[in-house]
Order: C-alpha cells, then structure tokens, then sequence
C-alpha cells in the first residue's frame, strides 16, 4: 500500500480541465516533502511533467501545471487534449522506505 | 543527453535470480551528480522504487526489498545491474532504469531506459 494515494481515474471531454490529486496518508504528517508526477503514455516509459511540485521540465505543454499544500498535492491539465490520455503518478520521499515512493497511479480518460 | 537502455531475460522461473543491465549512453556512470537506479511496474502494486546506487558505490535500497536486492556498477561497461532473487509471480512487472540527482529532495527520475518486460512463469 503506497503512503501516496491518487484517485485510480479522472476523465474529461476535450477543452476541460481536469486535476489530479495525491495524499500522502501517513501518521507522520509534520513531514512536508516535494511532489513530482509523471505522464506514462501507453507502451511507453514515465516521462517527467513536473518537478518540486510546480516546475516543468523544458518541452511540457503549459497546460499542465502542479500544486503543493501540506501533505497533499495535485495535478491538473488546463485545456485536454486527446493526446492526454495516459496514466499519471506522483512522486515524493518516503522515510520509511528510506527513498522515493510512486502515487498508486491515475488514468486520464478523454472522452 | 543521457540515455538508458535495459537488457535481460523477458521470462524467469519461480525462486530463481533475475539479473539485468542497464547501459547508459550520453554522461559517465562514475561522474558525480546522479543517482542510478531501479524502478518497476506491477499491475498490483503501480510503481515501485527498487534501488539505486550513486558513483562512489554507495547503494541505497527500497527496504521492503532489501533482502532480495543486489545493486552494482560495471564503470568500464558504462553498466549498472540489478539481481532480484526469488523471483515470484508477484516480481512480473515491467522494469526501467532511470537516474535522479539525489534520493531525498531532488529524487526526480529523468530520464527512464523504455522499459523491460519480465515474467514469472514456469
């Protein structure tokens, strides 16, 4: 069980804008660590969307943009486009794993 | 511009030892500045931080794993390897590699190998 959780779907219809949330439950929640999150188009490798919650990496469309507020974190796609649909995880640091730890994944529908 | 690329056997059978490579292209695997390391795909569990393994041989592990882990670096092949043993069915994931800057604050992995597939079956 991932200590971030992320709704296992959202969808939208071309032009709307969609968020993506991830929670980290976790009892220790003085703890605030950076999100990023990752677009995994289908037979492809997770390519990074975000990094320390807000930044995009050089070539990412600006319509996606990410936000941070304690422990949780979201997502969001302004303006969906078909070439959207993909899986999409966050990520962060986890003390008890010592190391980085996945968002349980969020599948982007187009309708 | 970094590039990874895995390499290993698409089928292991139960309780045996999977073994793969991951060559790196574009940067040095001895050069300080990243990490490298092991990250999979299960159609349970989504994705899961394996390992990683720093330059100056430090290794750091997914302490759920640990015990089935082995990390190491090949720097004249460029390589860096991953041993999972006891393979199990619940081990059937699709396996990258991928580097970050650091574990803790700057954990990003950027950029990902495309991925191998691996299957567990007798």
């Amino acid at each position: 069980q991932s200590v971030l959780t992320q709704p296992p779907s959202v969808s939208g219809a071309p032009g709307q804008r969609v968020t993506i949330s991830c929670t980290r439950n976790t009892s220790n929640i003085g703890a605030t660590y950076d999100v990023h999150w990752y677009q995994r188009l289908p037979g492809t490798a997770p390519k990074l969307l975000i990094y320390v919650n807000n930044n995009r990496p050089s070539g990412v469309p600006d319509r996606f943009s990410g936000s941070r507020s304690g422990t949780s974190a979201s997502l969001t796609i302004s303006g969906l486009q078909a070439e959207d649909e993909a899986d999409y995880y966050c990520q962060s640091y986890d003390s008890s794993l010592s190391g980085p730890v996945f968002g349980t994944g969020t599948k982007v529908t187009v309708l | 511009q970094l590039q990874l690329r895995e390499s290993g056997p698409g089928l292991v059978k139960p309780s045996e030892t999977l073994s793969l490579t991951c060559t790196v292209s574009g940067g040095s695997i001895s050069s300080p500045g990243h990490y490298w390391g092991w990250i999979r795909l299960t159609p349970g569990k989504g994705l899961e931080w394996i390992a990683s393994i720093y330059h100056d041989g430090n290794i750091y592990y997914n302490l759920s794993l640990k015990s089935r882990v082995t990390i190491s670096a090949d720097t004249s092949k460029n390589q860096f390897s991953l041993k999972l043993s006891s393979m199990t069915a619940a081990d059937t994931a699709v396996y990258y590699c991928a580097t970050s800057l650091d574990l803790y604050k700057r954990n990003w992995f950027d950029p990902w190998g495309q991925g191998t597939l691996v299957t567990v079956s007798s």
